[in-house]
This record gives C-alpha cells, structure tokens and sequence, in this order.
C-alpha cells in the first residue's frame, strides 16, 4: 500500500509564473489537507478537502491560491503569479475519515520562488 | 482557536538519555497527534492519541485531557532519534486542519 505522494518534490519558478502541487492520497483516503511550512517557521494549516468538495478554507490566503480535489485524480494546489514569498515547504495529508483519524503526511514539494 | 505549545524548544542529550518532551494545548480535544521531521524535512506520523498512554518501540506518548497536556517521551536515545518533534491538535470551534506546536529541535550525541 503505497503512502502519500507528492509531486514535484522540488520545484523553482520565477516571479509570475504559476506553480501547480499534486497530492495522492493513500489508497482508501478521502480527506486531504494541506500545510505549508515556511523557512525556520512551524507547519501552518491551509485547507482540508474531501472528493469535489472543499470542507475548510480558512488557512489559505484569499488571493492566488486554490485548491482542489477531483473526483478522480490527484488533489492540487495552485499557485497563482507566484511571489518570494511562496517559496515554502508544501505538505499533503490524507486521512480515511476526519481529523480525529491519523493524519498521514507525504515527502512534501519545496518550493522555490525566483 | 487551539493555541499549542511545546517545550523545550530545543534539547540536547547524550546517547542513552531518557528525553520528555512536553505539549498543552488550550482548547479541549479529541485527539492529538505527534509528528517527526526529519532533517530532510520528511514528516512521519508517530502517535495520535485520545486518552492514556501509547507505546511504539522506544517511544512512548502520554495525555492527560483534564490537564490538555501530553508528553512524548524517548527511551535509551540513540543519534538516529535527532529530529524535530511536533505536536498538533484540531483547533476546535468546527474547522478541522491541525494547529502545530513550534516543535522541539532534538539532538541526541553519541
């Protein structure tokens, strides 16, 4: 049973560009959540999800940034016209159920903004 | 909003050391969980526990709900156990993404 995987693991663009982060969940999982992690800082929620649905958006910035998880294929966030200050650690999550289950983290996507 | 706080924040210890690292929490909770970040940045579930105490391999996690306060603690450290420990808990008031302690550095010296 595979775990979570992320891709790109590692991604650079310039300014402007867009940045598109993809998330398989474990098989079986149909909750996924995202975490960003910015240099020397803590892991910070972004936006949990369930299949077609976005279930808590709280986390993410208002503008630029988006996230989906269709009925079939991975989950993605996108980043819109990319800034220096994107450039972070992006982690997905899966869980079976809701968060009261185990959260299970893949290898995470860095990102680097030029 | 679940305010999470751990300490210390950073921990240095001999190999063989017995290491606690602690984590309250504000808000009451169902479940907390224990993360480990490796220096490469991977992060690896260990514990998500709802009362009592849990136990896996060298590892054991305790929480005391009436308190909002659990420990992780590290039995006969050994080098390969430096990383960086978080504790994280749902926020409450509905929304579901964990709220994440600032972690423990821990670095175990051979």
């Amino acid at each position: 049973n595979a775990g979570v995987m992320q891709n790109p693991r590692h991604l650079v663009r310039r300014r402007g560009q867009e940045a598109r982060l993809r998330c398989s969940p474990m098989k079986g999982h149909s909750h996924v959540y995202w975490y960003r992690q910015l240099p020397e800082e803590g892991l910070k929620f972004m936006v949990y999800l369930q299949k077609e649905n976005i279930i808590d958006e709280s986390g993410m910035p208002k503008e630029r940034f988006s996230a989906e998880f269709p009925k079939e294929g991975p989950s993605i966030l996108r980043i819109q016209q990319v800034v220096r200050g994107d450039s972070a650690a992006y982690f997905c999550a899966s869980s079976p159920s809701q968060f009261t289950d185990t959260q299970y983290f893949g290898p995470g996507t860095r990102l680097t903004v030029l | 909003k679940n305010e999470v706080e751990q300490s210390p924040q950073n921990l240095t210890a001999q190999e063989g050391e017995f290491i606690t690292i602690n984590c309250s929490y504000s808000v009451g909770i169902s479940a907390l969980h224990w993360l480990q970040q490796h220096p490469g940045g991977g992060i690896v579930s260990l514990f998500m526990l709802s009362s009592g105490k849990k136990k896996h391999g060298r590892l054991i996690a305790t929480i005391n709900i009436q308190e909002k306060h659990s420990s992780l603690h590290i039995t006969a450290s050994h080098p390969r156990d430096s990383a960086v420990y978080i504790c994280a808990a749902p926020p409450g008031g509905g929304a579901d993404g964990l709220t994440f302690g600032k972690g423990t550095h821990l670095i175990i010296q051979p």
